[in-house]
């Protein structure tokens, strides 16, 4: 398998724009997590969803921030519109909870830069 | 809300060195992870701990839960190079929420050489 694959990597964009961000799920996994990690605050969730239903987004910052998943191999974070404060590396991860165990697979992150 | 204060944040050492990092907790947790993250990448999961007092050996790596199932620590042996990374604790809560992850912010560890 090729884990989760997130794009793009690097994300440099100005101040006002909308920003995209996606993440392709390990095929068969029935959870998709989408973090942002900073120096100052550490790995924060922000939204987790179950069979592409959104369960808990109490970690989204504000409204500017919205996550979708349409389907179990596709899921969408955006940024609109984006501020400086924004920047941070995003991490989009996955996992299976058939076997009782809360293991995260992460995708290698987008790093995301607001001017 | 849970936190997770982990120490220190920082620890460069020579290869041979021993060393050991710790994940503390006010809040009680189902259980705790330990992650490993490298440059350019997402965290890897190294190990899970479940029972208070419980010891887990991956190779060098020794990880132990408190007690209480509030903290944690993790003891390398003869550190080598490899090692280096961003190590993280993460708590996983109980009942209803224990899909969710709680991160430390991390001990960066970087082994000389």
């Amino acid at each position: 398998d090729a884990g989760v694959i997130q794009s793009p990597r690097h994300e440099v964009t100005e101040m006002g724009q909308e920003v995209t961000l996606r993440c392709k799920p390990i095929s068969g996994h029935d959870y998709l997590f989408w973090y942002r990690q900073t120096m100052m605050r550490g790995l924060e969730l922000l939204i987790y969803f179950n069979n592409n239903v959104p369960i808990d987004d109490s970690g989204m910052p504000e409204d500017r921030f919205s996550a979708k998943m349409p389907n179990a191999s596709f899921s969408t974070l955006k940024i609109q519109p984006s501020e400086p404060r924004d920047s941070a590396v995003y991490f989009c991860a996955s996992s299976y909870w058939g076997q009782g165990v809360n293991e995260q697979f992460f995708g290698p992150g987008t790093r995301l830069t607001v001017l | 809300t849970q936190l997770l204060e982990q120490s220190p944040q920082f620890l460069s050492i020579q290869e041979g060195e021993n060393l050991t990092v710790y994940c503390n907790s006010s809040s009680v947790f189902s259980s705790l992870q330990w992650y490993r993250q490298e440059p350019g990448e997402g965290p890897v999961l190294l190990v899970t701990v479940v029972t208070g007092g419980e010891v887990k050996k991956l190779k060098r790596l020794t990880f132990q839960f408190g007690d209480a199932r509030k903290d944690s620590s993790l003891h390398i042996t003869a550190a080598q190079p490899g090692d280096t990374g961003l190590y993280l604790c993460a708590g996983v809560g109980s009942g209803g929420s224990n899909y969710k992850l709680t991160f430390g912010k991390g001990t960066l560890l970087t082994v000389n050489p």
